[in-house]
């Protein structure tokens, strides 16, 4: 079975631009799940979706938003980009809500670069 | 709140020693905990977990962690390292979100 999907692998935007970064989820998972990893940090916690609803919101500005499809495919859409939005975008998904009975998958993520 | 904190941002250790990343945690509820790993270029993939089932747990590639709530801890432990050991582990601990903490950079010394 294929894992988590993300596309595209690596990005360049430039400040003010927009971007929008997409998951495919392993076949099943009903949830995904979007995180933001900057260099040499863990990853931070920005939206959850389970059955193409919002059930979870992590510290960002509304300059992020996300939605899911009704294949569970995800988007993570980002406005107005800064310097500082540059960053490894995670995907995740898993069965049900992401805690401690449903593992979360990883994708190997989207490579952000904002100049 | 939950949290935690990874003590070593960098930990060397030479091929076929033991292996110790520390993490601790904070949680107000009993707590979930996992330990996953990150390769270069490459998204992270689960070592282990603890769901309160039993204080030790075993996990992928000969890892373990052991549960101690006295010391509020859960540190990633190895007999032996092996060079593809060599990565960045991260702690994480569930509450109504994911939280991660900052990482260590495992280097192994052949």
């Amino acid at each position: 079975d294929a894992g988590v999907t993300q596309s595209p692998t690596h990005l360049i935007k430039t400040r003010g631009q927009h971007v929008t970064l997409r998951c495919s989820p392993i076949s099943g998972h009903k949830s995904v799940s979007w995180y933001q990893q900057v260099l040499g940090q863990g990853p931070q916690f920005i939206f959850q979706y389970y059955e193409k609803e919002e059930r979870g919101r992590g510290n960002f500005p509304d300059r992020f938003s996300a939605r899911q499809f009704p294949n569970y495919s995800s988007e993570l859409n980002v406005n107005a980009l800064l310097l500082g939005d540059s960053a490894l975008y995670l995907c995740a998904s898993s069965q049900g809500l992401a805690g401690g009975y449903y593992e979360q998958y990883f994708g190997p993520g989207t490579r952000l670069t904002v100049t | 709140a939950q949290s935690v904190t990874q003590l070593g941002s960098h930990v060397s250790v030479s091929e076929g020693a033991l292996v110790l990343l520390r993490c601790n945690y904070s949680s107000s509820v009993p707590p979930y905990l996992f330990w996953y790993v990150q390769y270069p270029n490459q998204g992270l993939q689960l070592l282990l977990k603890y769901t309160s089932a039993a204080t030790l747990v075993k996990g992928i590639n000969g890892f373990e962690a052991e549960f101690k709530k006295s010391e509020t801890s859960f540190h990633l432990t190895k007999p032996s390292a092996h060079m593809s050991d060599a990565a960045e582990y991260f702690c994480a601990v569930v509450g109504n979100q994911f939280y991660f903490g900052t990482g260590t950079s495992l280097t192994v010394i052949p």
